[in-house]
């Protein structure tokens, strides 16, 4: 069981903003949202994971609403080089090791 | 510039020999993980280990083995005993002192048994 659900495709022009969302409506109180991308052929990569709060890193921002069932990834000039499949997981802080990916959102830039 | 390295990133064997898997990392990370990923699926543990010189099985450690005799290393060997070895292995890292410390992985080895 995944725990989250995500749109199967998306597609977005380069240099504008993509915004992926994120189902996860049984979320518990101890339980992170992790994203992740993976890129045909290469290791998953780590992205950004919050709480509550939103957060922001170099890649992208996390948007969390107030009550935690969903979430946004936003990547707010989107490269080609973005093109991938996008994961959004729920792990509780002690446990992150058992990672378990859903179908995901493909993420399409098209120039 | 700091990271995980797998290698090498492709690898042919002949059915019923054993293949030794790298993984290296200079993260200074405690932990280390392999994994599997079967086409459309997701990611099965097959071993992890937390500190030197001590590891523990996954999900589905049979047919496999490790070792962990640096923190920076952590070899996977698929032995002949496992019955599906054709899949892509992907080794992963984190630092355990912290609780909510994310996995970092390698770019992955292609294991094609015949």
């Amino acid at each position: 069981d995944a725990k989250t659900t995500q749109p199967p495709s998306m597609d977005c022009a380069e240099g504008r903003a993509a915004n992926l969302p994120c189902n996860h409506s049984t979320i518990s109180g101890n339980e992170y949202v992790y994203w992740y991308r993976q890129i045909h052929s290469q290791g998953p990569q780590y992205i950004i994971h919050g709480l509550k709060n939103n957060e922001t890193n170099e890649m992208a921002s996390l948007i969390i609403t107030e009550d935690r069932k969903s979430s946004t990834l936003i990547l707010p000039h989107a490269t080609l080089r973005d093109t991938a499949v996008y994961y959004c997981i729920v792990l509780p802080s002690y446990n992150t090791d058992k990672l378990i990916f859903g179908t995901g959102t493909r993420l399409q830039v098209f120039p | 510039d700091g990271g995980i390295t797998q290698s090498p990133k492709y690898l042919f064997r002949k059915e019923g020999q054993n293949v030794t898997l790298s993984c290296e990392q200079n993260l200074n990370h405690d932990a280390m993980y392999w994994y599997r990923q079967d086409p459309g699926q997701g990611l099965r543990l097959i071993y992890y280990s937390q500190i030197v010189n001590d590891f523990q099985k996954g999900d589905i450690a049979e047919g496999y083995s490790v070792s962990r005799e640096k923190k920076e290393s952590f070899p996977l060997t698929v032995t002949s005993a496992q019955k599906n070895p054709t899949a892509f292995y992907l080794c992963a890292s984190k630092q355990v002192r912290m609780n909510n410390s994310p996995l970092h992985f390698g770019n992955g080895t292609r294991l094609t048994v015949t």
